[in-house]
């Protein structure tokens, strides 16, 4: 069964502490991308990533980072720069370069809650 | 860069008749633009998408116009049905020739159909 995996769908985060969101895909995309949604404010961009060891900032990358040291991987690390980090956390995934489909592909998405 | 508006951010309609979506967006290079539905709790799923050497496309209940000339698009659903109640998000992206999409995305409209 094709498709990305989030982990984990709920997470909890207290003061000062940095945590680390999974994302996974098997879809052999080749870009990855992490977005924040936030009620009333729609999708916003963090972080992307077009290809294996490479990867730019989105519009809200402040406190976050990322790696990409796999296809198949692209974690996002939520760290204690980031002062609100409350927010559900989407992944997401698209064909490269000469695909036809172009639509991307979501993770069933993180919810994190600073306690 | 790219900024999309989406309206209205709220949509209450009885069952069997149409909804309309309006977004427009600001770069006169985006190519791509795709329609999102997200149920409560649930993945943002593709449910149709247009480029921008097309004026509409349909797909069943569902169609998107484009027009390039005023950069705005809408969605359109006939015969609404209590399932089609969700958050739907429209999106632009100028990737469409390179494969890469980047994709911005507006804030939402909750669509509330009423049996």
């Amino acid at each position: 069964d094709g498709g990305i995996t989030q982990s984990p769908k709920y997470l909890f985060r207290k003061e000062g502490q940095n945590v680390t969101l999974s994302c996974e895909q098997n879809l052999n995309h080749d870009a990855m991308y992490w977005y924040r949604q936030d009620p009333g404010q729609g999708l916003r961009l963090i972080y992307y990533s077009q290809i294996v060891n490479d990867f730019q900032k989105g519009d809200i990358a402040e406190g976050y980072s990322v790696s990409r040291e796999k296809k198949e991987s692209f974690p996002l690390t939520v760290t204690s720069a980031q002062k609100n980090p409350t927010a559900f956390y989407l992944c997401a995934s698209s064909p490269g370069q000469g695909a036809k489909n172009y639509g991307y592909t979501f993770g069933s998405g993180t919810r994190l809650t600073v306690v | 860069g790219e900024n999309v508006e989406q309206h209205p951010s709220t949509l209450s309609v009885q069952e069997g008749d149409s909804a309309v979506i309006k977004c427009t967006y600001s770069d006169s290079a985006s190519n791509y633009f795709p329609w999102y539905k997200q149920e409560l709790g649930k993945r943002p799923q593709l449910i149709i998408d247009i480029r921008s050497n097309v004026g509409e496309k349909k797909d069943q209940r569902i169609a998107v116009t484009l027009n390039k000339t005023a950069k705005h698009f809408s969605l359109h659903i006939t015969e609404t049905q209590p399932e089609d109640s969700a958050v739907y998000f429209c999106a632009a992206s100028s990737g469409f020739r390179t494969g890469f999409q980047k994709l911005v995305f507006g804030t939402g409209t909750r669509l509330l159909v009423s049996p």
